[in-house]
């Protein structure tokens, strides 16, 4: 079976600090990636998303990047974290009967 | 554009019978999905729809009707612990659309 793993489960960080968020996924095979932030109370906003090694497609201009260098790999970075990069992110893989998403245990992070 | 529409919040009593309406514009739509997250979770896949009509999965329903971009989730027998959020979420292309959610509360 499919299992995803995210880390860390929380993470406090200064403003102006870096970061670096991992996902690994396993049980499956080019899997399309995603990574989504979620506000307090609200939906999900869709940052990147990754349908193979190294391409990766970007939805909101913001200062996050991301990577993937393996296939079931992806790794969101910040050279320099803002107090409004605080959020629950997610990081998601699709490929099952419908192309459904299924998430990760996502990181807390707070922006200080 | 993409739009996106369901309520913000419903509240109804256990054993009780709910109905999540969604409406949506979005471009390459192929099919409805909705996913459930509970507080502090992940969301969770529900049910998905691709075509008009109604697919029933356990206590949960979902319709979809392509024609008039509307969906909705039917929830029956409603228990404390079906308390959460719930997404409708078009799916196109590589990417689905999840909105603000729908947040339940099931009351004793």
């Amino acid at each position: 079976s499919q299992t995803i793993h995210q880390w860390p489960a929380t993470l406090v960080q200064p403003v102006g600090s870096p970061l670096s968020l991992e996902c690994t996924v396993e049980g499956t095979s080019n899997p399309n990636l995603y990574w989504y932030r979620q506000a307090a109370g609200r939906g999900l906003q869709l940052l990147f998303y990754s349908v193979g090694i190294g391409q990766i497609s970007s939805e909101v201009p913001q200062n996050l990047s991301a990577s993937r260098p393996q296939d079931r790999q992806f790794i969101l970075s910040s050279k320099k974290l803002l107090l409004s990069d605080s959020g629950f992110y997610l990081c998601a893989w699709s490929g099952g009967t419908y192309g459904e998403q299924y998430f990760g245990p996502g990181t807390r992070l707070t922006v200080t | 554009g993409q739009s996106l529409e369901q309520p913000s919040e419903v509240t109804a009593v256990e054993g009780a019978i709910v109905q999540i309406n969604c409406t949506y514009q979005t471009s390459g739509f192929y099919g409805l999905s909705w996913y459930q997250q509970h507080d502090g979770g992940a969301p969770t896949f529900l049910s998905y729809n691709a075509l008009d009509g109604l697919e029933e999965t356990g206590r949960f329903s979902s319709f979809l009707s392509r024609s008039d971009s509307y969906g909705y989730l039917l929830l029956q027998e409603l228990q404390m612990k079906d308390s959460a959020s719930y997404f409708c979420a078009p799916m196109g292309g590589f990417k689905t659309i999840f909105g603000a959610g729908t947040r339940l509360f099931v009351k004793a």
